[in-house]
């Protein structure tokens, strides 16, 4: 039972265009919403984060949207660069009844390519 | 800071055996986490751990599996015995409230 969706386990972008990655997640309890990117043999890093207060967070070329009512966020890269290509995992937490952070859950992660 | 240290980097071992995978957190960090990655399922958490004391270890998969975290600065997660379906990376992250989680490298593991 995946809590949290990334339903396109690929993606192809032309350099220079923007990128799309969507997520979508099941659990009402979950407020606070991240990507990570992860290259081959490295550990996953963290990229941009969205608390549930809000509906966008914008760093740079990334920008994260959260659509609650949808349990939807997507993660948009413009303009695309080839150093942008790698796995990104979207991943949600809640926080516990003793004020702590729970683990995080993540999607299976969208592989995403950029060609020149 | 040299972030969160995973060891080995690759552990190839042969059913049956004893495996021991090692993590020191970030100093200060008072959450550490284990997960697991595989094609199938993606990242998994595993178990995790608030200052030292395991929290919810629902997400090991049985018995062959056992975590500790001794101190502050150092976890293991024991397979015993290994079995071929154990073939994974395993991630530890080590976070602090604010700021946010950090992984390590990974062990990638392969019992043959």
């Amino acid at each position: 039972d995946q809590q949290v969706k990334q339903n396109s386990p690929s993606l192809s972008v032309q350099e220079g265009r923007i990128s799309i990655l969507n997520c979508d997640y099941t659990n009402s309890m979950f407020d606070y919403f991240l990507w990570y990117k992860k290259y081959p043999a490295e550990g996953p890093t963290f990229l941009i984060s969205i608390s549930s207060i809000k509906d966008k967070n914008e760093d740079g070329r990334f920008t994260v949207f959260l659509n609650k009512s949808a349990k939807h966020l997507s993660l948009h890269i413009v303009p695309s660069q080839p150093g942008d290509s790698a796995v990104y995992f979207c991943a949600a937490s809640a926080r516990t009844s003793r004020g702590g952070a729970d683990g995080l859950t993540f999607g299976k992660g969208t592989h995403l390519i950029i060609q020149p | 800071d040299a972030g969160v240290i995973q060891s080995p980097r690759h552990e190839v071992t042969e059913m049956g055996q004893e495996v021991t995978l090692r993590c020191k957190p970030i100093s200060g960090h008072d959450y550490l986490f284990w997960y697991r990655q595989t094609m199938m399922r993606g990242l998994e958490l595993l178990i995790y751990f608030n200052n030292n004391v395991p929290i919810d270890d629902s997400g090991m998969p049985e018995d062959r599996f056992s975590a500790k975290m001794p101190n502050a600065s150092f976890s293991t997660l024991k397979i015993q015995p290994s079995e071929p379906r154990d073939s994974a990376v395993y991630f530890c992250a080590s976070s602090a409230p604010g700021y946010g989680y950090t992984f390590g490298s990974g062990t990638r593991l392969t019992v043959v």
